[in-house]
């Protein structure tokens, strides 16, 4: 079965750069979420879309950005970045009305 | 606002031995409960849910949890572990908001 794809998987970038990470829901998923795993910590909700439209924020800086496309695929989009910033960014992709999400295999940011 | 409070950052136990890991949780809402396991390098994979009904639910690899709304817990159990078992464990609940709040987790780690 298709799962959440995630890209890049690693990145790598210097302070102050930007930073575009990519998310392929599970076909006829309507439902983006993205989460933030600091080293050793749990994940933390950023932010959600559904049908395109932003539907739930959480903890998520003013300098990430988010959006969800036509296709479904969402894109988090993070300026200037900060030694902070170095975490697991995972995308989860549901069905409206269902409670179960399905996570990807992250992407790794290492801000240098 | 809620939260997830799983007790033990790391529970070792030997193989074959049965294990508990605990979750509490604190709403004001109804919730939606789950168990999410990561294995070293990877992703979160669901283990198991709880949404309604019968408050013992089940995973296909042994796994059983319990909803138990007096005392606001969602304990993960398995009367016999492997060491294939050895992972991270994430306690998560979702008030309706479909944003998942999670635990801080639990290292299992079986020894042979």
């Amino acid at each position: 079965a298709a799962g959440v794809i995630q890209s890049p998987r690693h990145l790598i970038k210097e302070k102050r750069e930007t930073a575009t990470l990519k998310c392929y829901p599970i076909p006829r998923h309507d439902t983006v979420y993205w989460y933030q795993q600091g080293p050793g910590q749990d994940p933390q909700f950023l932010i959600s879309f559904y049908e395109k439209m932003q539907s739930d924020k959480g903890s998520i800086p003013d300098r990430f950005s988010a959006q969800q496309f036509s296709d479904y695929h969402s894109e988090l989009n993070m300026s200037s970045l900060e030694l902070g910033d170095s975490a697991l960014y995972f995308c989860a992709s549901s069905l409206e009305g269902n409670n179960e999400q399905f996570f990807g295999p992250g992407t790794r940011l290492t801000v240098l | 606002a809620q939260s997830v409070t799983q007790l033990d950052s790391q529970v070792p136990v030997f193989e074959e031995a049965p294990v508990e890991l605990r979750c509490n949780y604190s709403s004001s809402v109804s919730v939606y409960l789950f168990w999410y396991v990561q294995y070293p390098n990877q992703g979160l994979q669901l283990l198991l849910k709880y949404l309604s009904g019968s408050t013992l639910v089940k995973s296909i690899n042994g796994f059983e949890a319990e909803f138990n709304k007096s005392q606001t817990s969602f304990h993960l159990r398995k009367p016999s572990v492997h060491i294939s078992d050895t992972a991270e464990y994430f306690c998560a609940l979702d008030t309706g908001r479909r944003a998942l709040t999670f635990g801080s987790g639990t290292r299992l780690q079986v020894q042979p």
